[in-house]
């Protein structure tokens, strides 16, 4: 779904280091999340916007921060990389539906 | 706080036999339940949804089931083949109903045997 996209695509970074993540979407949605996944651990919420004035934590925010830079833009950063944040990361928009729409996802390495 | 629990963790199937995932779920004003397939090194894409004023939804070879009193929730697929093995993940929506979050199940991987 080339409407929902993420860059880096992957990324290896020490810890300490800053990184973002970035999120943009053309398919016109108010809502955008960030989610990690971890083998056996599901998609579990980072954060999520219902739009560019409303960002809410969701189950696993600490040593995350967000910004909506604009309705199509979603950013993730994590201040100062740990090991442990090591992951997969997906982006997702959803519209009136509920219908959640995922980007390709960005593959985090912290060493 | 919301808990989706999903089972089982793997399956493995031969091509042609039906495969079943379950999933309960926690809060009981949950009303969106929708299952994602994920393909190896992919993302997440929906195959399947359900709400809570359903009791059944087919779509060709894939089915969902929903028990509101029991609160679960099952995927099931029939003649199975190769390229439906793939990790699924079931959802459910967290109240309030309009802000689309959703909790998502530990996934189970499915795997099709030729």
């Amino acid at each position: 779904d080339a409407d929902v996209t993420q860059t880096p695509r992957n990324r290896i970074t020490k810890t300490g280091k800053r990184i973002m993540l970035e999120c943009s979407q053309t398919k016109g949605h108010d809502r955008m999340y960030w989610y990690r996944q971890d083998p056996g651990l599901g998609l579990r919420l980072i954060y999520y916007s219902f739009d560019v004035k409303d960002i809410n934590k969701g189950e696993i925010s600490d040593g995350y921060s967000v910004s909506r830079q604009a309705q199509a833009k979603f950013s993730l950063s994590l201040e100062s990389a740990i090991p442990n944040q090591t992951a997969l990361y997906f982006c997702a928009t959803s519209g009136a539906t509920d219908t959640q729409y995922f980007g390709p996802g960005t593959r985090l390495t912290v060493l | 706080g919301e808990n989706v629990e999903q089972h089982p963790s793997t399956l493995s199937v031969q091509e042609g036999d039906s495969a079943v995932i379950k999933c309960t779920y926690s809060d009981s004003a949950s009303n969106y339940f929708p299952w994602y397939k994920q393909e190896l090194g992919k993302r997440p894409q929906l195959i399947i949804d359900i709400r809570s004023n359903v009791g059944e939804k087919k779509d060709q070879r894939i089915a969902v089931t929903l028990n509101k009193t029991a609160k679960h929730f099952s995927l099931h697929i029939t003649e199975t083949q190769p390229e439906d093995s793939a990790v699924y993940f079931c959802a459910a929506s967290i109240p309030p109903s309009n802000t689309g979050k959703l909790i998502f199940g530990q996934g189970t991987t499915l795997q099709v045997k030729p």
